[in-house]
């Protein structure tokens, strides 16, 4: 069974840019997380889908970020427009509902340089 | 709202025992995991504690103490490889939304 997936694995984009982070979560899992990764500190909570709706998107930084989930598939989460600070690495994580519901996994996220 | 804390640094030599401690605020706890993630690489499932108690797997073993809002994951026999960021991480909301806490960047040297 394929894992979670996540593209591109890396991004480099100018200030003032847009880019769009796809995320593939493991088939079935109605849960989606976004996390990010900044210069090797803590893995901070972006937001969290139950299948198509957003259940907390607390995380969110400013409304630059714009995440989607369509049909409760793949979801992605765009960046418009970039800014420096928004460089990290941004990390996907799926998982299943209900007593189920004891770990989550990965994808091996997607390194964003802002320059 | 949840906050999770841990040491942000520790070193230990190869072959020994280190212990990562995390204390947790939250609400509607449902159970404590931990996480390693290597420079570079995906975080990747460790354990999970629901009840209280030891938990072990391997050379890792992990506790919990609801009723002190702790927990701990033991690293035993020390390995270079193990040199890794490890994080502790809830289960809130219902039991579905995963919060990590602050992370430990663990050093082993020979």
């Amino acid at each position: 069974e394929a894992g979670v997936t996540q593209f591109p694995s890396h991004s480099v984009i100018e200030k003032g840019q847009t880019v769009t982070l796809r995320c593939d979560p493991i088939s079935g899992h109605d849960n989606l997380y976004w996390y990010r990764r900044v210069m090797g500190k803590e893995i901070k909570f972006l937001l969290h889908f139950v299948k198509e709706s957003k259940q907390d998107e607390s995380g969110m930084p400013n409304n630059r970020f714009l995440a989607e989930r369509t049909g409760g598939t793949y979801s992605t989460l765009k960046v418009q427009p970039a800014e420096l600070e928004d460089s990290g690495v941004y990390f996907c994580a799926s998982s299943p509902t209900g007593t189920a519901n004891t770990e989550a996994f990965f994808g091996q996220g997607t390194r964003l340089t802002v320059v | 709202g949840q906050s999770l804390e841990q040491p942000s640094e520790v070193t230990a030599v190869e072959g020994a025992i280190v212990q990562i401690n995390c204390t947790y605020q939250t609400s509607g706890f449902y159970g404590l995991s931990w996480y390693q993630q290597h420079d570079g690489g995906a975080p990747t499932f460790l354990s999970y504690n629901a009840l209280d108690g030891l938990e072990e797997t391997g050379r890792f073993s992990s506790f919990l103490s609801r009723s002190d809002s702790y927990g701990y994951l033991l690293l035993q026999e020390l390995q270079m490889k193990d040199s890794a960021s490890y994080f502790c991480a809830v289960f809130t909301g219902g039991g579905n939304k995963l919060t990590f806490g602050t992370g430990t960047q663990l050093k082993v040297e020979l």
